[in-house]
């Protein structure tokens, strides 16, 4: 039980352009997904914190209107990334969180190259 | 701030050999200590934690202790196996890690040849 999916596993898109990805809580409700950030060679970073039906809590030095966060039911979150960069390239990951369980199940990730 | 540091990789051995992955880390509090392990093509799983100071988190054979007096927190396996190939990140959390203030390492990649 507790598995976490992410859609798409790879993208590649032009500069400019918006990206969505999705992360899915398959057998249990998530009360809380979290978005991470991992650049090659470098540490999960925590990109925002969102909570079905609220508004997302993102982490100093993200910036909420590129990167669009929407919580709609317990069982899906999905991320924006408006008008990619180069710059944007990363591997995205989610994770979800029950209430009261203190472990986290993360997705798989998104590998993002913006050209 | 806080943080982690965790030796770098890739660590590669043969099947049965001794493994350890250091991993060290600074916190302002009292954290919880984590190794995750992904597998390829997977999400993060979480593979053991220690929520005090002498706690030993074990899983799959594998074991490691929270030790404040060196803020270490060194990830060992006496015989590992092929199917341990895997990347491995050390965590911290401060609330648990369950409200998504987890800091992690870069992680260790692991390959073990048969």
């Amino acid at each position: 039980g507790a598995v976490v999916s992410q859609h798409p596993s790879r993208v590649i898109c032009k500069s400019g352009t918006s990206v969505k990805i999705e992360c899915r809580s398959l057998d249990f409700q998530a009360t809380t997904m979290f978005w991470y950030r991992q650049f090659p060679k470098q540490s999960l970073m925590l990109m925002a914190t969102s909570n079905e039906g609220s508004k997302a809590t993102y982490e100093q030095g993200v910036e909420k209107d590129k990167f669009l966060i929407n919580h709609a039911s317990l069982t899906l979150s999905t991320l924006t990334v408006t008008s990619a960069h180069p710059e944007d390239s990363s591997f995205y990951i989610c994770s979800a969180g029950r209430t009261g369980r203190e472990t986290q199940y993360f997705g798989p990730g998104t590998r993002l190259l913006v050209l | 701030g806080d943080s982690v540091t965790q030796m770098e990789g890739p660590v590669t051995l043969s099947e049965e050999a001794f493994l350890t992955i250091n991993c060290t880390y600074t916190a302002t509090g009292y954290p919880s200590l984590f190794w995750y392990v992904q597998y390829p093509g997977e999400g993060l799983q979480l593979l053991l934690k220690a929520t005090k100071a002498d706690d030993k988190g074990s899983n799959k054979g594998f074991e490691a202790t929270y030790r404040k007096e060196t803020t270490s927190f060194h990830l060992e396996k006496g015989s590992v196996q092929v199917s341990d190939s895997a990347v491995y990140f050390c965590a911290l959390a401060i609330n648990g890690g369950s409200q998504g203030n987890l800091i992690f390492g870069k992680g260790t990649k692991l390959s073990v040849k048969p």
